[in-house]
């Protein structure tokens, strides 16, 4: 079936380091890949996606790069905030349905 | 503008009791869904609906029932709460069952059985 598995957590990093989320996904065909992004005692908000292999999904710093032949999606920021500091989920919705489905979160916890 | 809004933002209640939250979306999205946010911060698809086809995930039990008056809400009934119901529930849209489209989350409803 379709699956995303993320890199466990907690993370915690100092301010100004680089940060790398590993996420691989399991899916038939190419699905679309998200990043969203839970600050505390928020919903999820959506980070960056990417539709096809190759795509790099970008914003406020984030990157990832669709990567078919390794079927991962990591997620990459050179130099990290405190306002960083929030849960990440990777997630896919498969090419054939609307079905998303969500790797099971990676805390950041970013300190000055 | 809120796009996608829950009501109640808390809820605390008794085991027993039947409870409802509420779902509205302004953004015109054809697509609904309900999520159950476990402890461990943990995802899980409750239901999708889409112009009147529910899709419900299997593992759901028939104590949780959806409810769509309009294309622009949809409510969350539970009857019967138990302990292990206590969770965060999210409610969620998109623009269609087509590949591709994001979905667009409320703020939660955090729900406490005692």
């Amino acid at each position: 079936g379709n699956s995303v598995t993320q890199m466990e957590g907690p993370v915690t990093l100092s301010e100004e380091a680089f940060l790398t989320i590993n996420c691989t996904y399991t899916a038939t065909g190419y699905p679309s890949l998200f990043w969203y992004v839970q600050y505390p005692g928020e919903g999820l908000q959506l980070l960056l996606k990417a539709t096809k292999a190759d795509d790099k999904g970008s914003n406020k710093g984030f990157e990832a790069t669709y990567r078919k032949e390794t079927t991962s999606f990591h997620l990459e920021k050179g130099s990290v905030q405190v306002s960083d500091s929030a849960v990440y989920f990777c997630a896919l919705i498969p090419y054939n349905n609307n079905d998303m489905r969500f790797g099971a979160g990676t805390r950041l916890t970013v300190k000055p | 503008d809120t796009a996608v809004s829950q009501t109640p933002k808390y809820l605390v209640t008794q085991m027993g009791n039947d409870k409802s939250i509420k779902c509205e979306q302004n953004l015109g999205h054809d697509t609904m869904y309900w999520y159950k946010q476990d402890s461990k911060k943990f995802l899980k698809i409750m239901f999708s609906y889409n112009n009147k086809e529910l899709i419900i995930n299997e593992t759901v039990p028939n104590r949780f029932s959806p409810k769509s008056p309009d294309k622009a809400h949809l409510n969350l009934h539970i009857n019967s709460l138990e302990l292990g119901d206590s969770a965060v529930y999210f409610c969620a849209s998109s623009q269609g069952r087509q590949f591709s489209y994001e979905q667009y989350f409320g703020p939660g409803t955090r729900l406490t059985v005692t």
